[in-house]
């Protein structure tokens, strides 16, 4: 089974609006990561936002939070009052307890703002 | 801190040579990692090292060999390329459970 899945592989938003790219994570663990990273066209891997399993609070970071919905298995990503330097693709990843040293990752999503 | 680093940045090669990639990281990480990404895709782990002098094989390993030289360098060797292994490569490194990884810049493997 994957262990993340992204399941839009492209999304548009108009700028300054705000867009939710989807994560649903698969794991048995209590304790794991979750993490989304940025990469844009030039092609570096940008790391955004964490959240650990046990946080209660949604993780925020600047114009990112995350969605984490823990019975769903969910970890979405929201980029507030998008910009059009916000197109890029975006990887979920997560990270379990049980083997910390291993991070999967989805095939991610492209994400274009409109002018 | 210059992070992670990769030499070389763009490499062409042709089939049935070898090469070596290498990686190095000053934020004194315990683990490192080789990924690669084919165009429209997320990555793929092809060998890890979670401390010095252990190496493990990730989703995709198969015509790669590692060395964990250090704690600061883990290289990434292809002894015979084939046009499969064109791609992106990634190294990257991380801390602990609640750490991310940091990505080095890259290496683009075209193989002839």
């Amino acid at each position: 089974a994957q262990k993340i899945t992204q399941t839009q592989p492209g999304m548009f938003v108009q700028e300054k609006e705000a867009v939710t790219l989807d994560c649903t994570y698969d794991t048995s663990d209590q304790s794991y990561g979750l993490f989304w990273y940025k990469q844009p066209s030039s092609g570096e891997m940008i790391f955004l936002i964490y959240q650990g399993s046990y946080d209660e609070q949604n993780a925020t970071e600047g114009r990112y939070s995350l969605n984490f919905q823990k019975a769903r298995k969910s970890a979405n990503l929201v980029i507030s009052a998008s910009q059009l330097g916000d197109s890029a693709m975006y990887f979920c990843a997560m990270r379990e307890v049980r083997n910390f040293n291993k991070f999967y990752f989805g095939s991610g999503t492209k994400l274009n703002v409109k002018p | 801190n210059a992070g992670v680093t990769q030499t070389p940045k763009f490499q062409v090669l042709k089939t049935g040579q070898s090469m070596t990639l290498q990686c190095a990281q000053d934020m004194n990480h315990n683990s490192m990692y080789w990924y690669r990404q084919d165009p429209g895709m997320g990555l793929r782990l092809i060998y890890y090292s979670a401390s010095e002098g252990t190496t493990d094989k990730g989703e995709v390993p198969n015509g790669y060999n590692v060395s964990r030289l250090n704690k600061r360098e883990f290289s990434l060797r292809l002894e015979s390329a084939a046009p499969s292994q064109t791609s992106v490569y990634f190294c990257a490194s991380s801390a602990g459970l609640a750490e991310t990884q940091y990505f080095g810049p890259g290496t683009r493997l075209l193989v002839l």
